[in-house]
């Protein structure tokens, strides 16, 4: 099993949807987990931290559910500007006490007028 | 707004070139780290420097690639020689003994 699966997408999904993403990962020791967000031909960008359960940013929402080893995020009232790679991000298995990562290959998002 | 900046954004070379690839952190973060991104790939990590010492770079081809951190506030990594199987997009981040990272620009490689 990966370390970290996404579904690679594309999300298709008109202006103003909720849409939500999965990310499963292997390491049930992992206490922290981030989302990415990556513009075509851009560099990764933080979008948010998820240190419990889950954390709220705005139409953003991440929820982690440790039994069965997956976080997700949910996006509201989606625009167009939110049309991205979605990276989900776990500490690798050999480098928790290092603060490496391991990212996921991203799922895309298409929000259409 | 501080920010992780690389240089140069572009590079196209010949293979068997050498090709340097620079970065300097955010002022103040003592992790840096050095990815390549392929469409086949996805981000994978190169090396890994906390207080400018290397920690990990097992992602990183022994034979042509070295990565060093001469000081705090510069960071290298080097292919010698290049190769067209290195053409990738090389991405520095930095970080602050925490987990999130903040990445530059990235430099856009293309060995011919």
């Amino acid at each position: 099993r990966k370390e970290v699966e996404q579904d690679p997408g594309p999300f298709n999904v008109p202006e103003g949807a909720t849409v939500a993403f999965n990310c499963t990962y292997s390491n049930s020791a992992s206490q922290s987990f981030f989302w990415y967000r990556q513009d075509c031909r851009k560099e990764p960008k933080l979008l948010m931290s998820v240190y419990s359960s889950g954390n709220e940013d705005g139409r953003f929402t991440a929820q982690l559910n440790r039994a069965s080893q997956y976080i997700s995020l949910l996006i509201r009232d989606s625009k167009l500007s939110d049309s991205a790679t979605y990276l989900c991000v776990v500490p690798s298995l050999m480098d928790m006490g290092r603060r490496a990562l391991t990212f996921g290959s991203g799922t895309r998002l298409q929000v259409q007028p | 707004d501080a920010r992780v900046t690389q240089t140069p954004r572009h590079k196209v070379t010949e293979m068997g070139q050498e090709v340097t690839m620079r970065c300097q952190p955010i002022l103040g973060h003592n992790t840096v780290f050095w990815y390549r991104q392929t469409m086949m790939q996805g981000l994978e990590l190169l090396a890994y420097f906390r207080n400018r010492a290397p920690l990990d770079d097992s992602g990183m081809p022994k034979d042509r690639f070295s990565a060093e951190m001469p000081d705090a506030t510069l960071a290298t990594l080097k292919i010698q020689p290049s190769e067209p199987r290195d053409s990738a997009v090389y991405f520095c981040a930095s970080g602050r003994d925490r987990p999130e990272q903040y990445f530059g620009p990235g430099t856009r490689l293309t060995v011919t």
